[in-house]
């Protein structure tokens, strides 16, 4: 089954480190984002790429970086610049970046700290 | 400040009746689209709909779009147990292709 599949579903960090969230995809899709879910609200836009080696800042990409070296793979570090980290957090994928494309999402990893 | 919500932001009915849940947003859209989140999962689409479109059906979804009103609703008719979940509204920036931006849902309870 095609899908996109996030580990792992629960990370602790611990003040001071960085922690890295997997994301992959076997869509084929080109387009793959990360958003942040905090409780009562909606998705929040980290970073996202359109293609492999290139990637945009979304509306909240302070104390996060990723990398987009293979087309099924867009992983997540969460930085120790990133001070209030607790939240799920989403990867989604799409055929290409555009607005009338759907987004197909993963389940998501549930960061906490320690 | 967020370019869709929707309203209400909680609703509990009993299984078999029908929930509205409503979305308004802000700036002109191309398209807005409906997402399910089930408890603790990514979410699913549901359903687009084009901003020159008035009403899109799927199974037991209706979905209109008022873009004079710039509000769109979302219709689960004959409601299940399963329907529970938070729903969103994801409307895109008219001047913006890629920039497609989530509400902060509404969340639905049907209770058996």
């Amino acid at each position: 089954d095609g899908g996109i599949t996030q580990s792992p579903k629960y990370l602790f960090r611990k003040e001071g480190q960085n922690v890295t969230l997997s994301c992959e995809q076997n869509l084929n899709h080109d387009a793959m984002y990360w958003y942040r879910q905090d409780p009562g609200q909606g998705l929040r836009l980290i970073y996202y790429s359109q293609i492999v080696n290139d990637f945009q800042k979304g509306d909240i990409a302070e104390g996060y970086s990723v990398s987009r070296e293979k087309k099924e793979s867009f992983p997540l570090t969460v930085t120790s610049a990133q001070k209030n980290p607790t939240a799920f957090y989403l990867c989604a994928s799409s055929i290409k970046v555009a607005y009338n494309q759907p987004q197909h999402f993963g389940d998501g990893t549930r960061l906490s700290i320690l | 400040s967020q370019q869709g919500e929707e309203d209400p932001q909680a609703l509990s009915i009993q299984e078999g009746e029908n929930a509205t849940m409503n979305c308004s947003y802000k700036t002109s859209i191309n398209n807005l689209q409906w997402y399910r989140q089930n408890s603790g999962r990514g979410l699913v689409h549901l359903i687009l709909i084009r901003s020159n479109e008035r009403e899109k059906h799927s199974g037991r979804l209706r979905v209109t779009l008022d873009t004079s009103k710039k509000s769109s609703s979302l219709l689960i008719t004959a409601s299940r147990a399963a329907d529970t979940a938070s729903y969103f509204c994801a409307t895109d920036v008219l001047t913006s292709y890629d920039k497609v931006i989530f509400g902060p849902g509404t969340s639905l309870s049907v209770i058996p």
